[in-house]
């Protein structure tokens, strides 16, 4: 049973430019939530999609932005890049029922220049 | 609103050594607690979680953890460590309903020496 998978692993972007970062959940996991790294700190909520819709948002501006397909996979948009958006980026998915039991996928580190 | 606070942001401790790591929390509403484990450019992995029942809590590579309600606190412990739990170890709470988000601290660094 694979578990969450991120794409690309890596990614180096200039400031302005757009980044799309994608994640596959956990078989049957049906809720995925974004999570952002800052170097030294811990993981901070930007949002979760269930049902194809965000339905919570951590306090990120609207150059964050998400989508959740069909098949349960997301996608994280972030336009007008800043330096200080260089981070790991981590998703997580979990059955919407069982909202104690999250799991991480290996992220994606974002270096903005 | 939830807060989490994590005492230590580095931990060293010698191979077969006991260790703990404190973690402190702060919320009006009942929680659900968890343990995390980051190693070197990895994801995060559950070590343990409470959700009700006994305070005492049992997760995986021997580690254990203790809520204790009247000071806010969710230590994790284990009797002997081994160089392969040199990692990042985060403390996070999730309320129990409305708002699902998991609030992390700022993380420990436990270095493990031999």
């Amino acid at each position: 049973d694979a578990g969450v998978t991120q794409s690309p692993t890596h990614l180096i972007k200039t400031r302005g430019q757009q980044v799309t970062l994608r994640c596959s959940p956990k078989s049957g996991h049906d809720t995925v939530s974004w999570y952002q790294q800052a170097l030294g700190q811990g993981p901070q909520f930007i949002f979760q999609y269930y049902e194809e819709e965000e339905r919570q948002r951590g306090n990120f501006p609207d150059r964050f932005s998400g989508h959740q397909f069909p098949n349960y996979s997301s996608e994280l948009n972030v336009n007008a890049l800043l330096l200080g958006d260089s981070a790991l980026y981590l998703c997580a998915s979990r059955l919407g029922d069982r909202p104690y039991e999250q799991y991480f996928g290996p992220g994606t580190r974002l270096t903005v220049t | 609103a939830q807060s989490v606070t994590q005492l230590d942001s580095q931990v060293p401790v010698f191979e077969e050594a006991p260790v703990e790591l404190r973690c402190n929390y702060s919320s009006s509403v009942s929680v659900y607690l968890f343990w995390y484990v980051q190693y070197p450019n990895q994801g995060l992995q559950l070590l343990l979680k409470y959700l009700s029942g006994s305070t005492l809590v049992k997760g995986i590579n021997g580690f254990e953890a203790e809520f204790n309600k009247s000071q806010t606190s969710f230590h994790l412990r284990k009797p002997s460590v081994h160089i392969s739990d040199t990692a990042e170890y985060f403390c996070a709470v999730k309320v129990f309903s409305g708002y699902n988000k998991l609030i992390f601290g700022a993380g420990t660094r436990l270095a493990v020496h031999p």
